[in-house]
């Protein structure tokens, strides 16, 4: 596709269950992001894929966030026994390099609000 | 790690006025500064960016400045207009070492006719 897509839009889960959220990133972007973003802030940094592998995960608040990027393309944010505190939306971005090389930027995707009840 | 602070959190200007965003980095070596405009409901989008190699970069209505030794920068915006009503996020990062981007906590711009 054009753009980052995320899936679900919304999701609405009861407190404990666990719920997965979607990220298709730019055809040939190998960087992709999660993000963090609660209502009246900034993003926050998740986790940080470079092909495959989780280069940098230092952002993910505790064992219950897992996020996996198998093919190096779609990824996938998993969330294990929510609680209300993780309600937020989460952004996923993707950038064609590694920001690191210096030139890439990073496009993101419109979000998935979650809202756990 | 990196720190962004930005100021103000709300702004509200009348049409035609300009309107300044600021935002301060604790990292010195940080050398790569994006903006992100973020209408209600939808995606940050990239509106310009600033590199460390250099002090100023105008688009059109908007520019950018940056001062490195100061380690601040700001988003200037000329001739608002209703539509430039958004949350304006500044970012930062050492492309040397991380990939990636801090962010400030957002500034609501709200502007009036």
């Amino acid at each position: 596709g054009a753009g980052v897509s995320q899936t679900p839009s919304n999701k609405v889960t009861e407190k404990g269950k666990y719920v997965e959220l979607r990220c298709d990133p730019i055809s040939g972007h190998t960087a992709l992001y999660w993000y963090r973003q609660s209502l009246g802030q900034g993003p926050e940094f998740l986790i940080y894929f470079q092909g495959t592998g989780a280069a940098d995960d230092s952002g993910l608040p505790n064992d219950r966030f897992f996020a996996v990027r198998p093919e190096g393309s779609v990824s996938t944010l998993k969330i294990q026994r929510t609680e209300r505190g993780d309600s937020a939306v989460y952004l996923c971005a993707s950038s064609r390099d590694s920001l690191g090389t210096g030139w890439s930027e990073a496009f993101f995707g419109q979000g998935t609000r979650l809202t756990v009840v | 790690g990196e720190n962004v602070e930005q100021h103000p959190s709300t702004l509200s200007v009348q049409e035609g006025d300009s309107a300044v965003i600021k935002c301060t980095y604790s990292d010195s070596a940080s050398n790569y500064f994006p903006w992100y405009k973020q209408e209600l409901g939808k995606r940050p989008q990239l509106i310009i960016d600033i590199r460390s190699n250099v002090g100023e970069k105008k688009d059109q209505r908007i520019a950018v400045t940056l001062n490195k030794t100061a380690k601040h920068f700001s988003l200037h915006i000329t001739e608002t207009q209703p539509e430039d009503s958004a949350v304006y996020f500044c970012a930062a990062i050492n492309t040397g070492t991380a990939s990636k981007l801090t962010f400030g906590t957002g500034t609501r711009l709200q502007v009036t006719l």
